[in-house]
């Protein structure tokens, strides 16, 4: 069935890096933009990060731009979110999600169950 | 930055009907998608480009958008329905996607 699989979370020093991935299963992966939402401990969703189909336009909240960096390796399945210089806001569960397939940019259809980044000395 | 503003909660009673509102500048001129999540859960999609539901959810399920305001009507609110909702927009200012801050929504 269709189904996103994140891993890679895990509790982390603040300035420290971590590299989330995202493996996709059931579609085809390479027809599909793709995406990075999080949410902090009882607070809402936040949009992080999306990368297209074919990885060439990437877009970024402005409370990660210039330290995180999405990719993918289509000819494997998965796409990832490297995050550096980390903040303990950026303590969160990491959802990674598939963009509807549309005209325009749009919804997200299918999710993944998350990851959890903990920052903290 | 584009900005959406929810309420952040509701509380009703089985069988009434919800709305959840979700309010932006000129947000009637964008397509507004609508989350549910459940405690310890992902989101699901629930409408998508203002008041389509994808398969599998009840048609109790609608949205609709104009103005300043977008709504998601849950008919005949049932206890499986109490979760968070979010509202979604993309903003092509800025290239990038929107949440709401969300609305809990209790069925008493």
């Amino acid at each position: 069935q269709v189904q996103l699989v994140e891993s890679g979370g895990g509790v982390v020093l603040p300035g420290r890096s971590v590299r989330l991935s995202c493996a996709a299963s059931g579609f085809d992966f390479s027809h599909y933009d793709v995406h990075w939402v999080r949410q902090a401990p009882g607070k809402g969703l936040e949009w992080v990060a999306a990368i297209s189909n074919d990885a060439i336009t990437n877009n970024y909240a402005d409370s990660v731009k210039g330290r995180f960096t999405v990719s993918r390796d289509n000819s494997k399945n998965t796409f990832f979110l490297d995050m550096n210089s980390l903040r303990p806001v950026d303590t969160a569960v990491y959802f990674c999600a598939r963009e509807r397939l549309a005209v325009a940019a749009t919804s997200l259809d299918v999710w993944g169950q998350g990851t959890t980044v903990t920052v903290s000395s | 930055s584009y900005v959406l503003t929810q309420a952040p909660s509701v509380s009703l009673a089985p069988g009434q009907t919800a709305k959840i509102i979700c309010g932006g500048d000129n947000i009637g001129s964008k397509s507004v998608h609508w989350y549910q999540q459940k405690p310890g859960q992902a989101p699901v999609l629930a409408v998508f480009d203002d008041l389509d539901r994808p398969s599998g959810i009840p048609e109790r399920f609608s949205g609709s958008n104009s103005g300043n305001t977008a709504t998601l009507t849950i008919s005949r609110v049932e206890a499986g329905d109490e979760a968070d909702y979010y509202c979604q927009v993309w903003d092509s200012d800025t290239d990038q996607w929107v949440f709401g801050g969300g609305t809990k929504l209790t069925v008493l």
